[in-house]
């Protein structure tokens, strides 16, 4: 196990409502990126926190939104929930940034079903 | 164009037998870092192994490693003595640079069955 824990494991909401998906990181870690996995995909990013600051951005619109809090858990927020947001959502910790630090541990995921 | 290309949506392979995965990858800059993720079907991503642009010599983490040549922009996984544990999906995925945030690209993924 990675010590990256994610809440909740499985999600379903209604098109048009809001999410909030929570990940604690790894012991030690104070950096958290977050992908979206759709089914038969690879994961792609979405952003990135480092020491409470977004520290990177994929190619998502503004209504996804996070926040990373002093002990550097972090939140996803999805707002105005669409079908295409059906996904396994996943929460990865590591080190501050470096060409050195070469790991991510990831979390076992937050599957979302809209409908 | 996609920066990380794995050909291999799917792969078997006899158990105790060595089983190769591929991945090439796009990219202009100099420093990079390459690195292979299991998937089991729980959903959370394993890391496995890691390869640096400048690293002279192959990554080796015990049954894994990577066969990386620079210049043909590839990352391959090979996998010895195959175990029914191994059946999961394999993402390559790449970092670019060093400046800004610890940013992965994925592939698409291999699903590799390991065959008793």
């Amino acid at each position: 196990e990675t010590g990256v824990t994610q809440s909740p494991t499985h999600l379903i909401k209604t098109r048009g409502q809001q999410v909030t998906l929570r990940c604690s990181s790894q012991s030690g870690h104070n950096t958290v990126s977050w992908y979206q996995q759709a089914l038969g995909q690879g994961p792609q990013f979405i952003f990135q926190y480092y020491r409470e600051e977004e520290n990177g951005r994929g190619n998502f619109p503004p209504r996804f939104s996070g926040l990373q809090f002093p002990n550097y858990s972090s939140e996803l927020n999805v707002n105005a929930l669409e079908l295409d947001d059906s996904a396994l959502y996943l929460c990865a910790s590591s080190l501050e940034p470096r060409p050195t630090n070469t790991e991510a541990f990831f979390g076992q995921g937050t599957r979302l079903t809209v409908v | 164009a996609q920066k990380i290309t794995q050909t291999q949506p799917g792969m078997f392979v006899q158990e105790k037998e060595a089983v190769t995965l591929d991945c090439t990858y796009d990219t202009s800059d100099q420093s990079y870092g390459l690195f292979w993720y299991k998937q089991p079907s729980s959903g959370e991503m394993i890391f496995l192994i890691y390869q640096g642009s400048y690293d002279e010599q192959n990554a080796t983490e015990g049954r894994y490693s990577l066969n990386f040549q620079k210049a043909r922009k590839s990352a391959n996984l090979v996998i010895s003595a195959s175990q029914l544990g191994d059946s999961a999906m394999y993402f390559c995925a790449m970092r670019e640079g060093w400046a800004g945030s610890y940013q992965l690209t994925f592939g698409k993924g291999t699903k590799l069955s390991v065959i008793p």
